[in-house]
């Protein structure tokens, strides 16, 4: 167990619709990323939050938003939902105190998200 | 931004032999190159990591060598077994502690 906690583990859904992951990151890390992963694809870079405040952002999509709140878990929100949206969301966290920006990142367990 | 290259796309290789996977990084504030083994399904797993300070890691059977005037780390993997099948993704985190991954390493290890 990496001490990472992402609800929910499976959500399968229609094209059109929107869907919000949940992820509660290791006490006392301030980083949090999200990755989504495809079939037989690598881990691709969507976005980062660090102490509640977006801090990089990768090939994330206009119809898919983020936060970190303030007790820092993170939500990411897909809407619009299509086909090719299908895939395993991972989201990593990191402590990055006092801005060190070499420390560990540990993953979630996933969600796989279905749309049909 | 960092762009992490990292080859071969797989390998094969027969148990009891090495194996070793090569990335390249970009930018050169980079300070923190992990490696992830990923088995089917599942969540990557920290296995290894280096930083910036030093130029070469070992913890049992493997190892990670960091040349940062080349921009180039590799992980080596000694007397290989089955269950070190997986796929195999280096990272490196650029000045703002962004996490970036290579595309991956898909290692079979034939008995």
């Amino acid at each position: 167990d990496s001490g990472v906690t992402q609800t929910p583990k499976h959500l399968i859904t229609a094209t059109g619709q929107r869907v919000t992951l949940r992820c509660s990151p290791r006490s006392g890390d301030l980083s949090v990323y999200w990755y989504q992963q495809s079939l037989d694809q690598g881990l691709q870079f969507l976005i980062q939050y660090y102490n509640g405040e977006e801090r990089a952002k990768g090939n994330i999509l206009e119809r898919f938003s983020a936060q970190q709140f303030p007790d820092l878990h993170s939500e990411l929100n897909l809407s619009s939902l299509e086909l090719g949206d299908s895939a395993l969301y991972f989201c990593a966290s990191s402590p990055q105190r006092g801005g060190a920006t070499n420390t560990e990142a540990f993953f979630g367990q996933g969600t796989r998200l279905t749309v049909v | 931004g960092e762009n992490v290259e990292q080859h071969p796309s797989t390998l094969s290789v027969q148990e009891g032999d090495s194996a070793v996977i090569k990335c390249t990084y970009s930018d050169s504030a980079s300070n923190y190159f992990p490696w992830y083994k990923q088995e089917l399904g599942k969540r990557p797993q920290l296995i290894i990591d280096i930083r910036s300070n030093v130029g070469e890691k070992k913890d049992q059977r493997i190892a990670v060598t960091l040349n940062k005037t080349a921009k180039h780390f590799s992980l080596h993997i000694t007397e290989t077994q089955p269950e070190d099948s997986a796929v195999y993704f280096c990272a490196a985190t650029d000045s703002w502690g962004k996490l970036q991954f290579g595309a991956g390493t898909q290692v079979v290890v034939t008995p």
